[in-house]
């Protein structure tokens, strides 16, 4: 089975800016999650969806948004971008996100904002 | 809310153990997870733990006490490829799939 994929993998943007990242989760699985990562700030939720809605979301301001495809594929958008955006964006998928499963990441897009 | 620590650091020797803790505090408790994140790569996951005790998975266990709030991932024979940094997760209760993420561990294996 092939796993979580993310498109694209590195990406470089202005502020003021605005990227559409992109996750295709592990086939049969409907839930999926995004994280960001930065060195100062750790791994930190950004939102779940399952089955195109949204389920759950962290404390990000709605600059970040995302939504979720009848094929479960997921798109995060992060509008007017700040140096502060600059991260590892990952997306993780799970079957349905019960509380017994794990959920797989994908590698990752590495923005970098200037 | 939901407060997660574990070591920054640390520095172990190939074929030793290492024993790497997490404490927690949640507003409700859903399951602990162990990932490993080689730099520049996913994280890859370890264990599960969501009732107290050890689980044991080869060269990897993961131990959890919830009265306590606190987990340890013991690695046995170390090897250079363990080399990586080891991240402690929590669910919450109610929480759905959303996972809160400790810092990191940066464990660093010298020969």
């Amino acid at each position: 089975k092939a796993g979580v994929t993310q498109t694209p993998r590195y990406l470089i943007k202005t502020r003021g800016q605005q990227v559409t990242l992109s996750c295709s989760p592990i086939s049969g699985h409907r839930s999926v999650s995004w994280y960001q990562q930065t060195p100062g700030q750790g791994l930190q939720f950004l939102f779940e969806y399952f089955s195109e809605t949204q389920r759950n979301k962290g404390n990000f301001p709605g600059r970040f948004s995302g939504r979720q495809f009848s094929n479960s594929r997921s798109e995060m958008n992060v509008s007017t971008l700040e140096l502060g955006d600059s991260a590892l964006y990952l997306c993780a998928s799970s079957l349905s996100g019960t509380a017994e499963e794990t959920q797989y990441f994908g590698p990752g897009t590495r923005l970098l904002v200037l | 809310g939901q407060n997660i620590d574990q070591p920054t650091e640390m520095t172990a020797t190939e074929g030793a153990i290492v024993q790497i803790n997490c404490t927690y505090q949640t507003s409700g408790f859903n399951g602990l997870f162990w990932y490993q994140q080689h730099a520049g790569e996913a994280p890859t996951f370890l264990s599960y733990n969501v009732l107290d005790g050890l689980e044991e998975k080869g060269r990897f266990s993961s131990f959890l006490s919830r009265s306590k709030g606190y987990s340890y991932l013991l690695l046995k024979e170390l090897q250079m490829k363990d080399s990586a940094s080891y991240l402690c997760a929590v669910r919450g209760r109610n929480a759905g799939n959303m996972l809160t993420f400790g810092g990191g561990t940066r464990l660093m294996v010298k020969p």
